[in-house]
């Protein structure tokens, strides 16, 4: 199984800030790993697909890079509204699995 | 637009079996272009894959609910179901179904519904 390592596990950011948040796999995933945004009692939103790929609606403040092993997700010019729980997703192997998630907490 | 509403019991017992159904709309179950899919997230907790199936009725499951997992789907209702057999207390979660395509991520996701496992 292919373990997903999200950093931080928190992290406390101002308005208008760039967040960066890691997520490292435990064996080579290639640009299987996408990205969710999941604020309180709401599903999970899709907001970076296949490593680096954007996605239809969501804001281009979003972006996404790596491959291979290491994957980065990074808020541009950070708003309010992107206080969340960012998680990573690995679809290259079964079983699936997730990052532990990385609280973004708007100061 | 595609949506997806799961259904089921809020409580069950331990022991149990825990079932819901997720019923999709302004979408077809039957399209070949696309998984269906069940995930859980305990309360404050992160995120657990738990399966996909595909209208076929072919099954991928988590090795770790493998034993006490079945998957079915329904064609004719549009729906797609989770049983999960002799439930404990670390089985209380919030339980989404989603839609996945093949090789890629859940695009579609329901609101989500909360089974707690109790007496």
């Amino acid at each position: 199984e292919i373990v997903l390592t999200q950093s931080p596990d928190f992290q406390s950011v101002t308005p208008k800030e760039k967040v960066t948040i890691t997520c490292r796999a435990s064996q080579s995933i290639g640009s299987s790993l996408h990205w969710f945004q999941q604020k309180p009692d709401q599903s999970p939103k899709l907001v970076i697909k296949y490593a680096s790929q954007s996605i239809s609606g969501v804001p281009s403040r979003f972006s996404g890079s790596g491959s291979g092993t290491d994957f980065t997700l990074t808020i541009n010019s950070l708003e309010a509204e992107d206080a969340a729980t960012y998680y990573c997703h690995q679809s290259s192997s079964l079983p699936d699995s997730f990052g532990q998630g990385t609280k973004l907490e708007i100061k | 637009q595609v949506q997806l509403q799961e259904s089921g019991p809020g409580l069950v017992k331990p022991s149990q079996t825990l079932s819901l159904t997720c019923t999709v709309s302004g979408g077809s179950i039957s399209s070949s272009d696309y998984y269906w899919s069940w995930i859980r997230q305990p309360p404050g907790k992160g995120l657990e894959w738990i399966g996909y199936i595909y209208y076929s009725g072919s099954t991928y499951y988590n090795p770790s609910l493998k034993s006490r997992l079945t998957l079915s789907v329904d064609t004719s209702k549009n729906q797609f179901s989770l049983k999960l057999s002799s439930v404990t207390a670390a089985d209380t979660a919030v339980y989404f179904c989603a839609r996945v395509f093949p090789g890629g991520t859940f695009d579609f996701w329901g609101q989500g519904t909360l089974v707690t496992v109790s007496s």
